[in-house]
């Protein structure tokens, strides 16, 4: 069964501080991946995906994701954290042979930045 | 170019009542995906509609339904509303059913059941 997992409700960085939130996935042929964010009563944005070829992935406003298939993660990461990143992230994948092209959501992970 | 569009933004109901969300997908785009996302919790699929047809649904009551328009525009109904069903209702559309595809979204309908 396919499945994506977000191991962390929420993460705390400081401003100018790296950041990381995590992402693992389950399917049973090869994934496609993606990252939206969601800001307080909006609707999700995309954020970056990956299909194939390089593993890392660089998308908006600075957010980048490598893609690592051994470990079956897709981890985004940001060099420098800015207090307007603050909000909900969710992984999201994808099996490339399912014909229902049914996308599988994590959770989400809550990112607070802190000035 | 537009983004999707839901109206109406807000949707008060009483229990027991029908609701009637409603989807402008982008431009160009022929799939459109209906999500529940309840309060601070994750995205639940509801619905996709593909070139006007119902091609896969979640794990939902068959009181949750909807259709798509030759104009690609969907509507989702709820019938016989419950107060669990309170959450607000995103759409997506993405260009083609292509699995490599992006979801764009909506800004969302926050339905209140009371």
């Amino acid at each position: 069964a396919q499945s994506v997992a977000q191991p962390e409700d929420q993460v705390n960085v400081a401003e100018g501080n790296p950041l990381t939130v995590k992402c693992t996935y389950s399917v049973s042929g090869n994934p496609y991946l993606f990252w939206y964010v969601q800001y307080p009563n909006r609707g999700l944005q995309f954020l970056l995906k990956y299909i194939t070829g390089d593993n890392l992935v660089k998308g908006s406003y600075g957010f980048e994701a490598e893609f690592n298939k051994s470990q079956t993660s897709f981890h985004l990461k940001k060099p420098s954290a800015l207090v307007s990143d603050s909000a909900l992230y969710f992984c999201a994948v994808r099996d490339m042979w399912d014909s229902n092209y049914q996308l599988i959501w994590g959770a989400g992970t809550k990112l607070i930045i802190k000035p | 170019e537009a983004g999707v569009t839901q109206s109406p933004t807000h949707l008060i109901k009483t229990r027991g009542q029908q609701a009637t969300l409603r989807c402008s997908p982008i431009s160009g785009h022929t799939s459109v995906y209906w999500y529940q996302q309840a309060l601070g919790l994750g995205l639940q699929f509801l619905l996709w509609y593909d070139e006007g047809e119902e091609r896969n649904r979640g794990n939902f009551p068959p009181r949750f339904s909807g259709r798509q328009f030759p104009n690609y525009s969907s509507e989702l109904n709820v019938n016989a509303l419950e107060l669990e069903d309170s959450a607000l209702y995103l759409c997506a559309s993405s260009p083609t059913s292509g699995g490599s595809y992006e979801q764009y979204f909506g800004p969302g309908t926050r339905l209140t059941v009371t």
